[in-house]
């Protein structure tokens, strides 16, 4: 069974400053997704990153993947209240597109933005 | 276009119970995966669905059950409930289950087991 393990558990902060969530597997992934949670809700997909040494960006959020395909981050530049919930990392694992909806989940970062 | 729906909302029951939850994907999407999310345990793949056969299970026991109708809609069936199985339950469609896929979840089914 692959794991993600997903750091910090917890971040508490103030409006604006800037935060980074790690995301790291000894194993391969061929994608790692990026969710973004709130209470009483399902996750809600932010990006996919497919590509070994991959950097995407959405608007404040920066996603990158590891070269190795086995770690990825994501970072948060001025942080805004808004911003507050769940981040999730999940992974398919590199077992050739027979993973069909199986994704591994890291245990999530709870991310507290404070005016 | 309507989201996953996922019914009912919220759910008591008592241990030895049996649960049935239900899970319509959005429209067009064929494939429905279950999943279980835990404070404890976090989200843990259940099983995955596409035109009504199971291509996919995760390490529940077997009174985890679940199906597939010819409309893509699913439901999952837990039997024997024990007071571990308190969670929400979330399901997510996509159009095939393909990897690079965008899954689309549901709201959840909150299950209390007393």
């Amino acid at each position: 069974t692959q794991l993600l393990e997903q750091s910090p558990q917890f971040l508490s902060i103030q409006e604006g400053e800037n935060l980074t969530v790690y995301c790291n597997s000894s194993s391969v992934f061929s994608s790692l997704q990026w969710y973004r949670q709130e209470p009483g809700e399902g996750p809600v997909l932010l990006v996919t990153v497919v590509t070994g040494g991959e950097v995407k960006k959405l608007k404040r959020l920066t996603f990158q993947f590891g070269d190795a395909r086995k770690d990825s981050s994501l970072h948060i530049t001025a942080a805004q209240p808004g911003d507050t919930g769940l981040y999730l990392c999940a992974g398919y694992d590199d077992a050739g597109g027979t993973s069909y909806g199986k994704l591994t989940f890291g245990q999530g970062t709870i991310l507290t933005v404070h005016p | 276009k309507a989201g996953v729906t996922q019914t009912p909302r919220y759910l008591i029951k008592t241990r030895g119970q049996q649960v049935t939850l239900s899970c319509s994907p959005i429209s067009g999407h064929r494939s429905v995966s279950w999943y279980q999310q835990t404070p404890g345990q976090g989200l843990q793949f259940l099983f995955e669905y596409f035109s009504e056969t199971q291509r996919n299970k995760g390490n529940f026991p077997g009174r985890f059950s679940g199906r597939q109708f010819s409309n893509s809609r699913s439901e999952m069936n837990v039997s024997t409930l024990e007071l571990g199985d308190s969670a929400l339950y979330l399901c997510a469609s996509s159009f095939f289950g393909g990897e690079n896929e965008k899954l689309f979840f549901g709201s959840g089914t909150q299950l209390s087991v007393l």
